[in-house]
């Protein structure tokens, strides 16, 4: 069955880096675009970054550009964000997400990672 | 990339049904008929429940049911049973190669 688990996250300081790790299973990962969705703490859902099946094309939302990077390594079979600069309003917990058909149709979650970016 | 506008509440009493709007821009909802919905219950990750502003995934209870007109798209929940107390969210994919989601709403079963 599809799984996706994420790690990575924790407390971090305000201007400091942290990546996070998705790790997929049963699927053939490769074949996929993949997402990262934040949730804040009693918060909707928002779109972080989406990565194409090659890695080739990444995409960001405003409030991450130039600080996050989305990346991928087909051959170990994980998905990763690199989050630079990080903020406050960075607290969340994060998702990956598989995307079904490569125009955003989300169709496997995992559990999140929660990442507290607090002094 | 603002965030698609929906209701922050519904409510409805069980077996009634119940409309969830979500309204955007001819950039995102009205250009692409890539809307989706997504069901969350609290401490859970959000689970499609409708994509292609129409589609349901296998094993989705056909109570659910999309349609979209302009800038608007719509989720539609039939026969209200107890366990669709949840936040509803909907996205939708952006002429920027974006994905955008809505604010969520929350319904309540009565």
């Amino acid at each position: 069955q599809v799984q996706l688990v994420e790690s990575g996250g924790g407390v971090v300081q305000p201007g400091r880096s942290l990546r996070l790790s998705c790790a997929p299973s049963g699927f053939t990962f490769s074949y996929y675009a993949m997402h990262w969705v934040r949730q804040a703490p009693g918060k909707g859902l928002e779109w972080v970054a989406v990565i194409s099946v090659d890695g080739s094309n990444n995409y960001y939302a405003d409030s991450v550009k130039g600080r996050f990077t989305i990346s991928r390594d087909n051959s170990k079979n994980t998905l990763h964000l690199q989050m630079n600069s990080l903020r406050t309003e960075d607290t969340a917990v994060y998702y990956c997400a598989r995307d079904a058909s490569g125009s955003g149709i989300l169709d496997y979650w995992g559990q999140g990672t929660l990442v507290t970016v607090s002094s | 990339q603002s965030a698609l506008t929906q209701p922050a509440s519904v409510s409805g009493s069980p077996g009634q049904s119940i409309t969830i709007s979500c309204t955007g821009t001819s950039s995102d909802v009205g250009g692409y008929d890539y809307v989706s919905w997504y069901r969350q219950y609290p401490g859970k990750a959000p689970k499609l429940m409708i994509y292609d502003v129409s589609k349901r995934p296998s094993g989705v209870s056909n109570r659910l049911s999309g349609s979209k007109s302009g800038n608007t798209a719509s989720l539609t929940i039939s026969g209200l049973q107890a366990e669709d107390e949840a936040d509803y969210y909907c996205s939708s994919y952006t002429t920027s190669d974006t994905l955008v989601f809505g604010g969520g709403t929350k319904l309540t079963v009565l």
